[in-house]
């Protein structure tokens, strides 16, 4: 069974602060991918990355950074956090021949205030 | 551009019915097409998936999905429901060839059963 584990799990943040949310993941899978939640528009691509190295920028990634320093590893960075980055973050993986099928995390509640 | 469309927002049946929760897609070319499935508080996890062949393809705990090229849509079934399929449903779309395996989502149905 595939595993993605993210970081923390909930994170209080003021306006203007640095966060960083983190993912990990076991599968040795070349893809992963970043996502937010928000109710009435289902889930929203951020950022992607096919492997160690590489990111790519998804429909909706002003505001946020990505960094994949390793197969296993990659972070979501809000550099100056705003209110409207409240959301909840998932992280998921995939392998990259057949990549429809996608493992998430647990999803990690943001809440800039 | 490829869409995703899934028209109720909240479906609710009584335990043992059956039900039908609907993905409608725009896209004139072959797609790949897939249903998600997440319980309150967690991730969301693959059910099943279509590309090619029978257009009736299975998935794990009774559920079928069924593709129609002619409607544009991939309907998610189960014959008999259960309390433990209450949960957030996703149906999502891939166009084959892009290399980046990037999944469009639609906004989901929430499905619940009468008490």
């Amino acid at each position: 069974e595939a595993a993605v584990t993210q970081s923390p799990r909930n994170k209080v943040a003021v306006t203007g602060g640095k966060v960083t949310l983190s993912c990990n993941q076991t599968n040795n899978h070349n893809n992963m991918y970043w996502y937010r939640q928000d109710t009435g528009h289902g889930l929203r691509l951020i950022h992607y990355s096919y492997g160690a190295g590489s990111t790519e920028k998804g429909d909706i990634p002003d505001g946020y950074k990505a960094s994949r320093p390793s197969q296993e590893n990659f972070s979501l960075i809000l550099e100056l956090a705003t209110p409207s980055q409240t959301s909840v973050y998932f992280c998921a993986s995939g392998e990259s021949d057949w990549g429809v099928e996608q493992y998430f995390g647990p999803g990690t509640r943001l809440t800039v205030l | 551009t490829q869409t995703v469309s899934q028209s109720d927002a909240h479906v609710t049946v009584f335990e043992g019915d059956s039900v039908e929760l609907r993905c409608n897609y725009s896209y004139g070319g072959s797609i790949y097409l897939s249903w998600y499935i997440q319980h309150h508080g967690h991730g969301l996890q693959f059910l099943l998936k279509y590309y090619s062949g029978n257009p009736v393809v299975q998935g794990v705990n009774g559920f079928e999905a069924e593709f129609s090229k002619s409607d544009s849509s991939f309907h998610l079934r189960k014959a008999s429901v259960h309390w433990s399929d209450s949960a957030v449903y996703f149906c999502a779309v891939r166009l084959p060839g892009t290399g980046s395996n990037r999944l469009t989502f639609g906004k989901g149905t929430k499905f619940s059963l009468i008490p």
